[in-house]
């Protein structure tokens, strides 16, 4: 069975500051990793991917999330937080087999940036 | 290019009665799929449809269904509503059902039972 670990319900940073949002992951083939966002009341939004290649992924807004693989990790980063990047963040796996296809998604981190 | 658009936006429901989603995924895409966000219990997979067929379903109960239709299309019933149902209810899709693709999703359908 596949998994995601989100361990921090709520991530505090100053704008300007760079931010980390952790993931930890578990499938028993090959990962594809993944990080949506979550405005209040909104659905989801995709922000990038890992398939395979690169360990560094860039997505939109300027995230970008580093894959480790002995650390079955997949932490979503950005060098600068802006107040709008305040939201929900959600990481989800989903196993190279594409067992049931199905995302399995964490719990969620939710991000506060304050000026 | 039009996203995934859900419909109704809200939906406002008695206990006992039933509910009808309905989701139409970005163009070209097969496969659709429905989670279900509740508060307090994050995103949970309901049903996953590909070219017509239900492929696979979550832990939900039977009074949980849906299909999908020729054009991609889908639908998700909710029978004999119960208090607990009252979430929101986002379909999602994709190109087709290779694990690397790229799931969108749409803005969601908040159903409240009372």
């Amino acid at each position: 069975a596949q998994s995601v670990a989100q361990p921090e319900d709520q991530v505090n940073v100053a704008e300007g500051n760079p931010l980390t949002v952790k993931c930890t992951y578990s499938v028993s083939g090959n990962p594809y990793l993944f990080w949506y966002v979550q405005y209040p009341n909104r659905g989801l939004q995709f922000l990038l991917k890992y398939i395979t290649g690169d360990n560094l992924v860039k997505g939109s807004y300027g995230f970008e999330a580093e894959f480790n693989k002995s650390q079955t990790s997949f932490h979503l980063k950005k060098p600068s937080a802006l107040v709008s990047d305040s939201a929900l963040y959600f990481c989800a796996v989903r196993d190279e087999a594409g067992t049931a296809s199905k995302l399995t998604f964490g719990t969620g981190t939710r991000l506060q940036v304050t000026l | 290019e039009a996203g995934v658009t859900q419909s109704p936006t809200h939906l406002i429901k008695t206990r006992g009665q039933q509910a009808t989603l309905r989701c139409s995924p970005i163009s070209g895409h097969t496969s659709v799929y429905w989670y279900q966000q509740a508060l307090g219990l994050g995103l949970q997979f309901l049903l996953w449809y590909d070219e017509g067929e239900e492929r696979n379903r979550g832990n939900f109960p039977p009074r949980f269904s849906g299909r999908q239709f020729p054009n991609y299309s889908s639908e998700l019933n909710v029978n004999a509503l119960e208090l607990e149902d009252s979430a929101l209810y986002l379909c999602a899709s994709s190109l087709f059902s290779g694990s690397g693709n790229t799931i969108y999703f749409g803005e969601g359908s908040w159903l409240t039972v009372v």
